[in-house]
């Protein structure tokens, strides 16, 4: 079974210091990943995803994400936050190995960026 | 853009009564997905239609919960007794199909049964 977990129910970080949001995953085969971002009372929204290739992922609004086989993990990432990041952060898992197995989320993290 | 509409965005019912909400995917879109996400807590899938076809319901509460995508596009959710442990945000998503890597979630209904 696949399982994605999310250590830190919040992380708060000042505007304009580096933000880490942090995901660990437990698939059978080969990982998708994926970071979504929820705002206050609206729907989750694609930031970025890991398929195959360069470790490094870029995505939406100056994100990033990098790819650990080895430690299991695909942790978020952003050189500068900004208060309009303040928001839930949910990191999902699908095994590519596995046909169409549904997309597995973590719990969130609340991410709160102090100006 | 193109986005996931869902109506309504807001349900307050009584325990016992009966609830329904309707998604409207990215036309297109084959794949549809209900996801209930507890507060606190990330989504988990109800029900994945691929056009008017179940897919996977294995999560969903059959004995009081139904879904149907008739003619592969629009789609409704029902709760029928809702219980207090309904409670929750209801998601719809859809994908191109359900192939694809990314996932296109609605606003979502938020249902407090009281």
């Amino acid at each position: 079974a696949q399982s994605v977990a999310q250590p830190e129910d919040q992380v708060n970080v000042a505007e304009g210091n580096p933000l880490t949001v942090k995901c660990t995953y437990s698939v059978s085969g080969n990982p998708y990943l994926f970071w979504y971002v929820q705002y206050p009372n609206r729907g989750l929204q694609f930031l970025l995803k890991y398929i195959t290739g360069d470790n490094l992922v870029k995505g939406s609004y100056g994100f990033e994400a990098e790819f650990n086989k080895s430690q299991t993990s695909f942790h978020l990432k952003k050189p500068s936050a900004l208060v309009s990041d303040s928001a839930l952060y949910f990191c999902a898992v699908r095994d590519r190995n596995s046909g169409n197995t549904p997309l597995v989320f973590g719990k969130g993290t609340r991410l709160s960026v102090i100006a | 853009e193109a986005e996931v509409a869902q109506s309504p965005r807001y349900k307050i019912t009584e325990k016992s009564q009966a609830v329904a909400f309707w998604c409207d995917p990215i036309s297109g879109h084959a794949t549809l997905y209900w996801y209930r996400q507890i507060l606190g807590q990330g989504p988990e899938l109800l029900v994945q239609f691929q056009d008017e076809s179940v897919v996977d319901d294995s999560q969903l509460p059959k004995d009081r919960f139904s879904a149907e995508r008739l003619k592969g596009v629009d789609s409704t959710l029902k709760i029928q007794p809702a219980e207090l442990g309904d409670s929750a945000m209801y998601l719809c998503a859809s994908s191109l199909n359900s192939w694809s890597y990314e996932q296109y979630f609605g606003p979502g209904t938020r249902l407090t049964v009281t």
